[in-house]
């Protein structure tokens, strides 16, 4: 178990345009589910946490109203770039991690997502 | 959370055991040592994790220095499929967040 999974994986949109990625997580329940980004030769970076029926938290640099996180039950967070730039190409991932027992993170393949 | 410090790259000949180390000085007593890889454009995959014992499991063995400042991930009979990212983070049991450090590219050799 524990398998999670991202739509679409690829995405090809104009600058200026909003772009949905959805997370959700398979075979088990998720309280807590994380936004990642990935530029190209670096590592993952955290963008944002995502709770379960509250708001999302934002780590620092990163603007909450361009990067919109909903999650509307305990298996689907999605993440909305809002008026994408081609600066916001790059590789998103999400995680979950278990509403309980085991503590460690389950990710997602990942979407690609390039901004022309 | 605790910082950890990991070689950029090491290769490793198919077939063979590949051990891949991570120094974690500052650890504290109740951060668990987890290790993740990541095959080049695909997301993260847990391997494993382990607080002071040494573990197992149908991937990988981890092992943990006595005085937990270390460990080693050992694959051991690596094959092709392994070329990977392999990422060594340290972090409580209860941490609501994983901080990736820029990992070892370990590089599987026919």
């Amino acid at each position: 178990g524990a398998v999670v999974s991202q739509h679409p994986s690829r995405v090809i949109c104009k600058s200026g345009t909003s772009v949905k990625i959805e997370c959700r997580s398979l075979d088990f329940q998720a309280t807590t589910m994380f936004w990642y980004r990935q530029f190209p030769k670096q590592s993952l970076m955290l963008m944002a946490t995502s709770n379960e029926g509250s708001k999302a938290t934002y780590e620092q640099g990163v603007e909450k109203d361009k990067f919109l996180i909903n999650h509307a039950s305990l298996t689907l967070s999605t993440l909305t770039v809002t008026s994408a730039h081609p600066e916001d190409s790059s590789f998103y991932i999400c995680s979950a991690r278990k509403t309980s027992g085991r503590s460690e993170q389950f990710f997602g393949p990942g979407t690609r997502l390039t901004v022309l | 959370d605790a910082k950890t410090t990991q070689p950029p790259s090491m290769d490793c000949a198919e077939g063979r055991a590949a051990n891949l180390p991570c120094n974690h000085s500052t650890i504290s007593g109740n951060e668990y040592v987890y290790w993740y890889r990541q095959i080049h454009s695909q997301g993260p995959q847990y391997i494993i994790h382990g607080l002071k014992n040494n573990e197992t499991n149908e991937m990988a063995s981890l092992i943990i220095t006595e005085d937990r400042k270390s460990s080693t991930l050992i694959l051991p009979h690596a094959t092709l499929r392994d070329t990977a990212v392999y990422y060594c983070i340290v972090a409580s049991g209860s941490a609501r967040q994983l901080t990736f450090g820029s990992g070892t590219q370990l590089t599987v050799l026919p």
